[in-house]
């Protein structure tokens, strides 16, 4: 089954400290991976994709096949970071539909 | 260009009614996807509209239907709800074959 569990309910760490958001996944193929993003009071917004391979307001994500992960980083973390995070890839069996991690939300604090 | 909209905002319902959501596409998205969202969970996939015609469907029950128009708005219908159906429901409308889903803000169903 395709699936995608991101083990952190929350994750709280000081401004500019590192942070790793975690996701794992389970799909029989080559996955096409997403990170989500919500901050308060805001809809929900595409952060990056892996296909992309490129780093958005200093978040990077890799994907590493082996493991079945891809976890977002930033090196420095912003108190502006905080949100909650959705990590989310394509389901292939239903056109460009997207499964959803249960999300992790990210508090920065000074 | 405007945005994915979604109306109403809120809605309360009583269990065994129906309601319908709608949803506005971003313009020029010919496609539109329908998302539950419980609370503390991540949004499920419910149903996909490619040119009117649906294009893929989630774990849910046949009394979720949907419907897309020639405009590429979106209605999504739920017959009979029950208490469990409470939860916020999201738009999202993309481009074919693009893994990028452009979200409206939702719509916050309360069943009681």
């Amino acid at each position: 089954a395709q699936r995608v569990t991101q083990p952190e309910k929350l994750l709280s760490v000081f401004k500019g400290a590192p942070v790793e958001l975690k996701c794992n996944y389970s799909y029989s193929g080559s996955p096409e991976l997403f990170w989500y993003v919500q901050y308060s009071r805001q809809r929900l917004q595409l952060l990056l994709r892996h296909i992309s391979r490129e780093s958005i307001k200093g978040f990077t994500a890799d994907l590493n096949k082996g493991e079945t992960s891809f976890h977002l980083k930033k090196p420095f973390a912003q108190e502006e970071d905080s949100a909650m995070y959705y990590c989310a890839l394509i389901n292939n069996q239903a056109g460009t539909a997207l499964i959803f991690g249960k999300g992790t939300t990210l508090s920065v604090s000074s | 260009e405007t945005g994915v909209t979604q109306s109403p905002t809120h809605l309360i319902k009583t269990r065994g009614q129906q309601v319908t959501l709608r949803c506005s596409s971003q313009s020029g998205h010919n496609t539109v996807s329908w998302y539950q969202q419980a609370l503390g969970q991540g949004p499920q996939f419910i149903f996909q509209y490619y040119r009117e015609e649906e294009n893929g469907r989630g774990n849910f029950p046949p009394r979720f239907s949907g419907l897309q128009f020639p405009n590429y708005s979106s209605e999504l219908n739920v017959n009979a709800l029950e208490l469990d159906d409470s939860a916020l429901y999201l738009c999202a409308s993309s481009l074919p074959g693009q893994g990028e889903a452009f979200f409206g803000q939702g719509t916050r169903l309360t069943v009681v």
